[in-house]
């Protein structure tokens, strides 16, 4: 069972236009963290979100926390191609010096030209 | 800015054989995270250190060993391997003696059961 349903499971978008990904939980993160990965490759960390309500800019890309520390989203404004990818939300629970990453199944974005 | 290693990037192995993946986190890093991604899935979690000590458990098999060294790497150690093993084997590193739990991955070792 995914402990965060991330959706949508694939997402086919025009260069120019705006997206939103999402990830949902029943249960609370002490953070949530955002992932992109390349096939084969490490999954790189985008953003860490920690305190509930929190709203990260990078960029083009915007990462929000819900206030009660279950959910998040991620929203690209004008995508471009390159910011074709997998995308991976992936909540930490845990205690101090302990926090496994339980991660949602990815959506896989294409952006095209 | 040096990154998480991981080696071998690549391996091949037969059924029933043993495999060592070895992980060196990112320097002054304390803590390690082992998790394995099969095709197609999100990863999931095996086991972390802190300290050199075990901090956490999570799906891993008996047949899994880990232990973090002195020096702070870490190694997976796997025997009697299945065609089930296959898969992305990734380590990440992270400071959590000092408050900031974000985990930083390494590329990845994929391991290959024939």
């Amino acid at each position: 069972t995914q402990l965060l349903e991330q959706s949508p499971q694939f997402l086919s978008i025009q260069e120019g236009e705006n997206l939103t990904v999402y990830c949902n939980s029943s249960s609370v993160f002490s953070s949530l963290q955002w992932y992109r990965q390349e096939p084969g490759e490490g999954p790189v960390l985008l953003v860490t979100v920690v305190t509930g309500g929190e709203v990260k800019k990078l960029k083009r890309l915007t990462f929000q926390f819900g206030d009660a520390r279950k959910d998040s989203s991620l929203h690209i404004t004008a995508a471009q191609p390159g910011d074709t990818g997998l995308y991976l939300c992936a909540g930490a629970t845990g205690g101090s010096n302990d926090y496994k990453l339980s991660f949602g199944a990815g959506t896989t974005v294409t952006v095209r030209a | 800015a040096a990154g998480v290693i991981q080696s071998p990037r690549h391996l091949i192995k037969e059924k029933r054989e043993t495999a060592t993946l070895k992980c060196y986190p990112i320097p002054r890093h304390d803590t390690v995270y082992w998790y394995q991604q099969g095709p197609g899935q999100d990863p999931q979690f095996l086991i972390s250190f802190y300290e050199k000590m075990q901090s956490d458990k999570g799906s891993i098999p008996d047949r899994f060993s880990a232990q973090q060294f002195s020096d702070y790497h870490s190694e997976l150690n796997m025997s009697s391997l299945e065609l089930g093993d296959s898969a992305l084997y990734f380590c990440a590193s992270s400071l959590e003696g000092q408050g900031d739990y974000e985990q930083y991955f390494g590329p990845g070792t994929r391991l290959t059961v024939t």
